[in-house]
């Protein structure tokens, strides 16, 4: 069965650190763009970031540029986003979320298959 | 960026009804357009990409059409379990973005 399951969420003060993983099963990460979508609390989705095709090309939301860095293991089959300088605005659930079709190179699509999410509080 | 905006963005409807909801973007997207449903405490689900190719196990009632800058959801016949919210979500360009969503609830 292809999905993806996330971890890494918790409680961090303004200003901190959190790692996210997605580890991914069915699927091969290298083979397809993942990509991460946030959902405050009560809002709507919010488009994070993305790692696509064979070179891994990655591309951000203006709101977490030059903050957030998104990665993937390929040993492992997992993606990574790495978030630095937290702010209260960032909490949010942190869903993980595979492309539909499978490219060399990045090419948007939707998402096919997505995480159960994972809860990121910023707050001190 | 593309903004992406829908209407409405609440509708109560019962069981039966035929809904249609649309959604807008800021320039032309040439079709690079997704539908997903999301209930609540649960991930989205993909019901359609590229404006009208309905995802594989999405039931034949929800359909989509448009082009240029103007898209809409129908789901024909409205069924329990399609109680929702209903986002749409253009693939044109990064930054991807999200329309802010239909909530469609019981009358």
């Amino acid at each position: 069965e292809v999905q993806v399951l996330e971890s890494g969420g918790g409680l961090i003060q303004p200003g901190g650190s959190l790692r996210l993983s997605c580890a991914a099963s069915g699927f091969t990460v290298s083979t397809y763009a993942m990509n991460w979508v946030r959902q405050a609390p009560g809002k709507g989705l919010e488009w994070v970031s993305v790692i696509g095709g064979s070179g891994g090309d990655t591309y951000y939301a203006d709101s977490v540029k030059g903050r957030f860095t998104i990665s993937r293991d390929n040993s492992k089959n997992t993606v990574y986003l790495q978030m630095n300088s937290l702010r209260d605005e960032d909490t949010a659930v942190y869903y993980c979320a595979k492309d539909r079709p499978s490219n060399t190179d990045y090419v948007p699509d939707g998402f096919d298959v997505w995480g159960q999410g994972t809860m990121v509080t910023v707050s001190s | 960026d593309i903004q992406m905006t829908q209407s409405p963005s609440s509708l109560s409807a019962s069981v039966g009804d035929r809904v249609t909801i649309t959604c807008r973007a800021s320039q032309g997207i040439s079709n690079s357009l997704a539908w997903y449903q999301q209930k609540p405490g649960k991930a989205p689900k993909l019901l359609l990409y590229a404006e009208s190719t309905l995802e594989s196990g999405v039931p034949s009632r929800f359909s989509g059409s448009g082009s240029g800058t103007d898209y809409t959801l129908t789901i024909s016949s409205l069924q329990p379990e399609d109680f929702a919210t209903y986002y749409c979500q253009q693939y044109y360009s990064t930054p991807l973005t999200f329309g802010p969503g239909t909530k469609v609830d019981i009358k």
